[in-house]
């Protein structure tokens, strides 16, 4: 069976501090991945996607980055946080449409 | 912009009672529509997924899906306390690729014991 992981569960970081966000599937291959974000009394933003090792989308132009270097694997990275980076960062895959999505657990981040 | 409307709740209804959540989307093009639970402080969970109009069930919970109208809607029969959540609907983005899904902000029920 398809699990996803993502790591860490919680993480506080200072304004102007790098991140790095990881997020890996088992059990399928090639599969579609999305980094979205859910920040208070708001809903999910979709930040990133890939359908591809190497093959980034960004939906929404800001201060963070997405990478694919695994099939896999998928990385969500800034240089430098803002405060309105806060928020519950959620890491999905699928096989592509039809089908919907499947979450992982989610990061919490809070940036001080 | 295409867009994913819920009333943000909260829906409160007595345990055993019905509760009707209710989604209107903007793109005419989807084929398909989801819906997730998200417990507070924990990820969306995928529930019920609907591509023909009318009606799906999968055991308490029915989607309805009018496509004319533009118009899905989930009913929990049988109200639990244990249904007490988020209830988010999603739609493809039609005019987008990989199956990028937009997201309602969601609707809050609470289910009184």
């Amino acid at each position: 069976s398809q699990t996803i992981h993502q790591w860490p569960a919680t993480l506080v970081q200072p304004v102007g501090s790098p991140l790095s966000l990881e997020c890996t599937v088992e059990g399928t291959s090639n599969p579609n991945l999305y980094w979205y974000r859910q920040a208070a009394g708001r809903g999910l933003q979709l930040l990133f996607y890939s359908v591809g090792i190497g093959q980034i989308s960004s939906e929404v132009p800001q201060n963070l980055s997405a990478s694919r270097p695994q099939d896999r694997q998928f990385i969500l990275s800034s240089k430098k946080l803002l405060l309105s980076d806060s928020g519950f960062y959620l890491c999905a895959w699928s096989v592509g449409q039809p089908y919907g999505y499947t979450f992982g657990s989610g990061t919490r981040l809070t940036v001080v | 912009q295409k867009e994913v409307e819920q009333n943000s709740g909260p829906l409160s209804v007595p345990e055993g009672a019905i509760a009707s959540l209710n989604c209107t989307y903007s793109d005419r093009g989807s084929q398909s529509f989801f819906w997730y639970r998200q417990y507070s402080g924990k990820s969306p969970e995928l529930i019920m997924s609907i591509y023909s109009n009318g009606d799906k069930e999968d055991g308490r919970f029915t989607a309805q899906l009018n496509k004319a109208s533009q118009y899905v809607s989930l009913l929990i029969r049988d109200s639990q306390p244990s249904d007490s959540a988020t209830y988010l609907c999603a739609a493809p983005n039609a005019g987008g690729s990989q199956g990028n899904l937009i997201f309602g902000k969601g609707t809050k029920l609470s289910v009184k014991p």
